[in-house]
């Protein structure tokens, strides 16, 4: 079954403590990204990456990290949570996300809350 | 930076009647267009993707684009309790990198 799998689906931490939320995909996308939604806010990116080692900032990337080691894997990092990265944080992937054939898939989410 | 609004709702409508859902956008050279449905707690899943063809339907759904005002619709025909959602509609990134989401429209079904 073709899908997007992120662990740990739900995260409650404390300040400072460094944590990863994983993300997989099985489509042999090149594409992946990061977003987070908040109420009233949307969902906005905060990394992609076109392919295996390249990465670059979407629109909130700050207190956050990425890699892309491998095409399947793609983990976001908070080296420092702070309560204001509380939120509900989707992966997703694709091929080119402007045609028609390619649709975006999205992961289940994860639930994040940081105290 | 290209803009996406919506009404945030809710849109209410009754089982069976037609629920139309609009979205403007701010980029006049836009030419893909996404409406995504997400369940309260779930991930967005896609419904429909329109191009700057026109018109398209696929079965109780059907998607129209009005470049000259700048707006895309989203109908859901017969519709049913289980079609209450917020449904977000997305346009691609100038440099394709990543889909500008509206902040969505709730729409509640009821029986």
């Amino acid at each position: 079954e073709a899908q997007v799998t992120q662990n740990p689906r739900y995260l409650i931490t404390v300040t400072g403590k460094k944590l990863t939320v994983t993300c997989s995909q099985n489509m042999n996308h090149e594409y992946m990204s990061w977003y987070r939604q908040d109420p009233g806010l949307g969902l906005r990116q905060i990394y992609y990456s076109m392919n295996v080692e390249v990465t670059d900032k979407g629109d909130v990337p700050e207190g956050y990290k990425v890699s892309r080691k491998e095409k399947r894997n793609f983990p976001l990092i908070l080296e420092s949570p702070s309560p204001n990265q509380t939120s509900l944080y989707f992966c997703a992937s694709s091929s080119p996300i402007t045609s028609e054939r390619d649709e975006q898939f999205f992961g289940p989410g994860t639930r994040l809350t940081v105290l | 930076q290209k803009e996406v609004e919506q009404n945030s709702g809710p849109l209410s409508v009754p089982e069976g009647a037609i629920a139309s859902l609009n979205c403007t956008y701010s980029d006049r050279g836009s030419q893909s267009f996404f409406w995504y449905r997400q369940y309260s707690g779930k991930s967005p899943e896609l419904i429909m993707f329109i191009y700057s063809n026109g018109d398209k339907e696929d079965g109780r759904f059907t998607a129209q684009l009005n470049k000259a005002s700048q707006y895309v619709s989203l109908l859901i025909r017969d519709s049913q309790p289980s079609d209450s959602a917020t449904y977000l509609c997305a346009v691609p990134n100038q440099a394709g990198t990543a889909l500008i989401f509206g902040k969505g429209t709730t729409l509640s079904v009821s029986s």
